[in-house]
């Protein structure tokens, strides 16, 4: 049963305009949750993370919401750039983030000039 | 500079063959972890381990084999590869302290033929 699901494959947007990606999670003992980014050929690199007790948190063009009644959280970027073109996964865990993380499939953002 | 060292980055190997892919980190972080990578999948833990001395099966362990005798090393084994097992694989770690996740390799690209 997959704990976190990001059901969109895939995304194509223009450049400027806003991206959003989802993620959708079942357990409700997950209090940590992180975006990474990842390029071809080069491994997974941390993004941006929030704790369960937050709904909110910003890192400059970057922002994660949280829904804890929905278990869903999403990822703003805005303005976007064509070098935000990656695959994105989402992952949760639990105990602050200490445990082992449970990732997405990822959603492959494509950011058009 | 800091960080994981992944090798080799890429490999064609024989169905059948042995086959060590070599992790080092210099951050001493306690936790290492062995993912991989399929399109459509995402990334599915295969071992872990959470000091060094122990390890633990992750999601898809069948087939792999590990082991942890000090802080920086986290070899993975192969012992009789199969076509199955072509894939992208990357090692992390993490000093489940903090609040950035994992620290990720750059990755190697193994396929068995």
């Amino acid at each position: 049963d997959q704990q976190v699901k990001q059901n969109s494959p895939s995304l194509s947007v223009q450049e400027g305009r806003i991206s959003i990606l989802n993620c959708d999670y079942t357990n409700s003992m997950f209090d940590y949750f992180l975006w990474y980014k990842k390029y071809p050929a080069e491994g997974p690199t941390f993004l941006i993370s929030i704790s369960s007790i937050k709904d909110k948190n910003e890192d400059g063009r970057f922002t994660v919401f949280l829904n804890k009644s929905a278990k869903h959280l999403s990822l703003h970027i805005v303005p976007s750039q064509p070098g935000d073109s990656a695959v994105y996964f989402c992952a949760a865990s639990t105990q602050g983030g200490s445990e082992k993380l449970v990732f997405g499939k990822g959603t492959k953002l494509t950011v058009n000039p | 500079i800091a960080g994981i060292t992944q090798a080799p980055t890429s490999q064609i190997l024989a169905a059948g063959r042995r086959m060590t892919l070599r992790c080092t980190q210099d951050m001493r972080h306690n936790a290492m972890y062995w993912y991989r990578q399929d399109l459509g999948l995402g990334l599915r833990l295969i071992h872990y381990s959470n000091t060094a001395g122990t390890t633990g099966k992750g999601e898809v362990p069948d087939g792999y084999s590990v082991s942890r005798a000090n802080t920086d090393d986290f070899p993975l084994t192969l012992a009789s590869a199969v076509p199955s097992q072509t894939s992208v694989y990357f090692c992390a770690s993490s000093d489940r302290q903090g609040s950035y996740g994992y620290t990720f390799g750059s990755g190697t690209r193994l396929t068995v033929v």
